[in-house]
């Protein structure tokens, strides 16, 4: 069916170090993507968004990357916190849709 | 209300039974999706409701599966006869529009356990 894939399921991090999350993408046609964050428990926020005319877009500590030509995300988090643990999504869906496909998921693990 | 609501957090039922899951959408959000997560897994698209438009049912895994909106606001997703493969989160979401302009507000999920 239809998916967004991640290459790393677990990612373990010191604390102070930089993480980097991988996804790659199916759909061509997508031109909108999120990275969201889940903690225990609750549902996913999210963190960041770019749309497919950009190639790198930066919020507060993280940046996300795009990559069209072979499909794939990441997300760059700085100076990882141990608030940062949690299960970190891509998703992706397209200009004015209503539908997210969301990838798998990764773990992130930081070590004090 | 202040975010999305689903109710209950937790349901564990035997299989078989029937069981119905609630989501209170954000108010005036007019797209409401539902969505699965297994233990470990990534989130799996469900349906979604968007204004007086026909729902996106293309995601509903059998015909077991089942979710009215009503009156545009309240949602429940209904499992009929549920399987042990049915337990899983399901996450509710609610947005004002499109996922590209508006984005999702997600709930809290119910965590269903088929025992």
């Amino acid at each position: 069916g239809e998916s967004v894939g991640l290459h790393l399921p677990t990612l373990s991090v010191q604390e102070g170090d930089n993480s980097i999350i991988n996804c790659a993408y199916s759909n061509s046609a997508s031109d909108y993507f999120i990275w969201y964050k889940q903690e225990s428990g609750k549902g996913p926020q999210f963190i960041i968004d770019i749309r497919s005319n950009m190639d790198k877009r930066q919020g507060q500590r993280v940046t996300v990357l795009l990559n069209k030509t072979v499909k794939h995300l990441s997300l760059q988090i700085a100076a990882t916190q141990p608030g940062d643990s949690a299960v970190y999504f891509c998703a992706e869906t397209f200009t004015g849709g209503f539908k997210t496909i969301f990838g798998a998921g990764t773990r992130l693990f930081v070590k004090a | 209300g202040a975010g999305v609501s689903q109710s209950p957090s937790n349901k564990v039922t035997e299989k078989g039974k029937d069981v119905e899951l609630r989501c209170d959408p954000i108010s005036g959000h007019t797209a409401l999706y539902w969505y699965r997560q297994s233990l470990g897994q990534g989130l799996e698209f469900l349906i979604y409701f968007q204004g007086n438009s026909a729902p996106d049912k293309s995601g509903l895994p059998s015909d077991r599966f089942s979710a009215e909106r009503t009156g545009g606001s309240v949602s429940t997703l209904t499992i009929q006869r549920t399987q042990q493969e049915d337990s899983a989160v399901y996450l509710c979401a609610s947005s004002l529009g499109s996922a590209d302009t508006y984005g999702y507000t997600f709930g809290s999920g119910t965590r269903l356990t088929v025992v």
